[in-house]
């Protein structure tokens, strides 16, 4: 089956520090790959996307690679402010085996110090 | 204004009674889903909605029910409420555009069950 693993959190960095969070994934099809975020007190909302081996998502000053030698869509940013404070997650849609659901990892939760 | 909305937003109840939990969306989308999420396991599916006519049981049904009154409109019921079911309650929709299906979440609901 489909399966999503991300670095345990909580992660605490300093403002303007680099931020990698690992996500790696388990997929019998083709998946499309996705990074949401949780702000506190909020629901989901899409951070970024990639469809296919080798694409880049990008949205806010945050990037992710398709890597499909490694399964993996690790999370960077290079100069993390304290509005990015929020729970991230990263999530599988593997289209190839008819799935129709989103496979989510189990969260991280970033805290940004002053 | 939201385009996917869910009431309530906060909810306690007893064990044994039976529970409604609505959600709407101004999207437009086809699709709807309920999530729940609890601490350190991250969203799982409880039920999802092709259209009107089409329900599908998701990771997690049992315990749950849910209705397409209409396109905009997706319920979800616990008949019979029990402890273990305290949780946030995500709604979500989804429509094909951009290549990846793409997933906007409601802001929540957060049930306790006494």
């Amino acid at each position: 089956g489909n399966s999503v693993t991300q670095m345990e959190g909580p992660v605490t960095l300093s403002e303007e520090a680099f931020l990698t969070i690992n996500c790696t994934y388990t997929a019998t099809g083709y998946p499309s790959l996705f990074w949401y975020v949780q702000y506190p007190g909020e629901g989901l909302q899409l951070l970024l996307k990639a469809t296919k081996a080798d694409d880049k998502g990008s949205n806010k000053g945050f990037e992710a690679t398709y890597r499909k030698e490694t399964t993996s869509f690790h999370l960077e940013k290079g100069s993390v402010q304290v509005s990015d404070s929020a729970v991230y997650f990263c999530a599988l849609r593997d289209f190839g085996a008819g799935s129709y659901q989103l496979t989510f990892g189990k969260g991280t939760k970033l805290s940004v110090i002053p | 204004d939201a385009d996917v909305t869910q009431t309530p937003r906060n909810r306690i109840t007893k064990t044994g009674k039976r529970i409604m939990l609505e959600c709407s969306q101004t999207k437009g989308h086809d699709r709807m889903y309920w999530y729940r999420q609890d601490p350190g396991l991250g969203l799982r599916l409880i039920y999802y909605s092709f259209d009107v006519k089409d329900i599908n049981k998701g990771e997690i049904s049992d315990g749950y029910s849910v209705s397409r009154q209409a396109q905009a409109k997706f319920s979800l019921s616990l008949e019979s409420a029990i402890p273990n079911q305290t949780a946030l309650y995500f709604c979500a929709t989804s429509d094909l555009r951009g290549g990846a299906e793409t997933q906007y979440f409601g802001p929540g609901t957060r049930l306790l069950v006494l």
